[in-house]
């Protein structure tokens, strides 16, 4: 167990619809990750939040928003799906960066 | 073009057997990390590199960053350490990039 929660673990939903992914980093660290991982693309970074604020972007699609609140947990906000969006979305948490990543189980999202 | 290329893609071994997995990158980075996938989907962060070598029990991971080229070492293989072995890099921008993966098996 690594420390990082995250839920839910599946979600099914159709298209055109919006869905929260939620994490919980593990105690004390400041750093969450979101990254996406589909058959097709493989793992892929989203973005990186650092107490609160915005660190790094990567490949996330402008359908699609995060944030880390007060209490370092953070949510994946996906809209206008697309059967595309389905994929193991992954959220990872570090003390600080560059730091060790500790990856959460993951959410599976299956959009139909 | 990957900036992150890995190899083998593929690797079987016999239980006992010493592996090596390469990761090539063509980007400027921070960071390089050595990651396990399970067939159940979770991730476990192996090593994360910036110089040098690393050691965990059987694993060893090592970086030439003048070469832009890390190797993850399994000594002593076990059934156990079969996975898919992903290497990823934290660019100087930023940004990470995932290798494609090593699926590893490990027979009996």
């Amino acid at each position: 167990d690594s420390g990082v929660t995250q839920t839910p673990k599946h979600l099914i939903t159709a298209t055109g619809q919006r869905v929260t992914l939620r994490c919980s980093p593990r105690s004390g660290d400041l750093s969450v990750y979101w990254y996406q991982q589909s058959l097709d693309q493989g793992l892929q970074f989203l973005i990186q939040y650092y107490n609160g604020e915005e660190r790094a972007k990567g490949n996330i699609l402008e359908r699609f928003s995060a944030q880390q609140f007060p209490d370092l947990h953070s949510e994946l906000n996906l809209s206008s799906l697309e059967l595309g969006d389905s994929a193991l979305y992954f959220c990872a948490s570090s003390a600080f960066f560059p730091d060790e990543q500790f990856f959460g189980p993951g959410t599976r999202l299956t959009v139909l | 073009k990957n900036e992150v290329e890995q190899s083998p893609q593929n690797l079987t071994a016999q239980e006992g057997e010493f592996i090596t997995i390469n990761c090539s990158y063509s980007v400027g980075i921070s960071a390089l990390h050595w990651l396990q996938q399970h067939p159940g989907g979770g991730i476990v962060s192996l090593f994360m590199l910036s110089s040098g070598k690393k050691k965990h029990g059987r694993l060893i991971a090592t970086i030439n960053i003048q070469e832009k080229h890390s190797s993850l070492h399994i000594t002593a293989s076990h059934p156990r350490d079969s996975a898919v072995y992903i290497c990823a890099v934290r660019s100087n921008g930023n940004q990470f990039y995932f290798g494609t993966g090593t699926s590893l098996t490990v027979i009996p």
